[in-house]
């Protein structure tokens, strides 16, 4: 069954800064099945990123994914008020495992 | 606009089973699978499994041996039922509509408290 790991654990940022979030799993994965999410305390997950790099449906273009293999990242180019959450990567293998997540929080 | 609904108890007991009901308003259920995942408090998401419109399913193997789930296509709602419950199921509780190719979530429901406790 494929781990995924995510890093940093919180990354303390300020606004306007670039925020880089890495997702590692334990075996080389097919980038198709590779997804990103955000939480907000107090709501459901939204999907940021699918197919590793594809951006969902209304997700502004600050936000990225990029990787292959087991190494996967989010960028997000310049941190907004609303992007300080929790992030976290899922990918498909024999289950849907979920990583972790990192904290984004106001430095 | 597709929207999902969880429901069902907020309180169950120790060892009892917990049955909750997915809602699903605005799409069709037939093109989609259908996932539940969960959240301790202050903890990470838990994928526990799937279900397509069909009946076939896939479990997290962690709670595979306690997981049922189930669809009913004429109401557009799917089921979950954990048994044996313990305090960790203690979570809230998200259904979320999964993309049958490529296996992300896109549309989540608000999420449902369940608490287990005597």
């Amino acid at each position: 069954e494929i781990v995924l790991t995510q890093s940093p654990g919180t990354l303390s940022l300020s606004p306007g800064e670039r925020a880089t979030l890495s997702c590692r799993a334990s075996q080389s994965v097919s980038s198709s099945y590779l997804a990103w999410y955000q939480q907000k305390p107090g709501q459901a997950p939204r999907l940021l990123i699918y197919g590793a790099s594809s951006r969902a449906t209304g997700i502004p273009d600050r936000f990225s994914g990029s990787g292959s293999g087991t190494d996967f990242t989010l960028t997000i180019s310049r941190l907004e008020p609303e992007d300080f959450a929790v992030y976290y990567c899922q990918q498909y293998g024999s289950s849907l495992p979920f990583g972790q997540g990192t904290k984004v929080e106001i430095k | 606009q597709v929207q999902l609904q969880e429901s069902g108890p907020g309180l169950v007991k120790p060892s009892e089973t917990l049955s909750l009901t997915c809602t699903v308003s605005g799409d069709s259920i037939s093109s989609y699978y259908w996932s539940w995942i969960r959240q301790p408090p202050g903890k990470g998401l838990e994928w526990i499994g799937y279900i397509y419109y069909s009946g076939s399913t896939c479990y997290n193997p962690s709670l595979k041996s306690r997981v049922t789930m189930s669809v009913d296509t004429s109401k557009k709602q799917f089921f979950l039922k954990l048994s044996s419950l313990t305090a960790a199921d203690t979570a809230v509780y998200y259904c979320a509509r999964t993309q049958m190719r490529y296996y992300y979530m896109d549309v989540w429901g608000k999420g449902t408290t369940v608490t287990v406790s005597s």
